[in-house]
């Protein structure tokens, strides 16, 4: 069974300065993605960023980088220049290929880092 | 930019009582999820559904859930008889694709609280 870590429970950044949330993961699948949702106070679920197992770059989406480490199975989510807007509940999650499973695979999510951006 | 859009945001219902949650996926996506979370709690999967019927279901999703894609644009998660414990944010998701890459949209989520 596959497994993502979150170890923050809470971060505090100051504004436009780059902070670092952690994600490992634990599969023995070769294929598989791992996402970050952003979720504010309101509630919904916003895709940020992506990386594919096979990707041999790091993703990048505006101020939004995946640190992929695949070795340590680490996917941490760096976001660079933070502003106000980005204080909300940050969920790491992996899909797996499985076996015998077809195509529509679930996400399994973290229990989550609670990022809070100083002024 | 199309989006996942589920009615309502939030319901009351009491204990013992069915309620159907309504999600309009992105048209020409084919694969739809219904996830819940309860408060202060992960996102947790409950069932995903393609080509008309259940793909897959967690050991969540018992006898107690059902869903339907009625009209080909609706899809529908129903609770037959509520407890306390169903209370939670439940959130629809759809993705254009399978594999492993390809992101799910989420809607809004509603809130269902069993009273």
């Amino acid at each position: 069974a596959q497994k993502i870590t979150q170890t923050q429970p809470g971060m505090f950044v100051q504004e436009k300065e780059a902070v670092t949330l952690d994600c490992t993961y634990d599969t023995s699948d070769p294929s598989y993605g791992l996402f970050w949702y952003k979720q504010p106070s309101s509630g919904e679920m916003i895709f940020l960023i992506y990386q594919g197992s096979y990707d041999q770059q790091n993703a990048t989406e505006g101020r939004y980088s995946l640190n992929f480490q695949k070795a340590r199975k680490s996917a941490n989510l760096v976001i660079s220049a933070s502003q106000l807007g980005d204080s909300a509940m940050y969920f790491c999650a992996m899909r797996v290929t499985g076996v015998g499973s077809g195509s529509a695979r679930q996400l399994t999510f973290g229990s989550g880092t609670q990022l809070t951006v100083l002024p | 930019e199309p989006e996942v859009t589920q009615t309502p945001s939030h319901q009351v219902t009491q204990m013992g009582q069915e309620v159907i949650l309504r999600c309009v996926p992105i048209s020409n996506h084919l694969y739809f999820y219904w996830y819940r979370q309860i408060l202060g709690q992960k996102v947790e999967f409950l069932v995903s559904f393609y080509n008309n019927e259940i793909s897959e279901k967690s050991e969540i999703f018992d006898d107690q859930f059902s869903v339907e894609r009625p009209d080909g644009s609706n899809f529908t998660l129903k609770i037959r008889s509520t407890k306390l414990e169903d209370s939670a944010m439940y959130f629809c998701a759809s993705r254009a694709r399978g594999g492993v890459i390809t992101e799910a949209f989420f809607g809004q989520g509603t809130r269902l609280t069993v009273v």
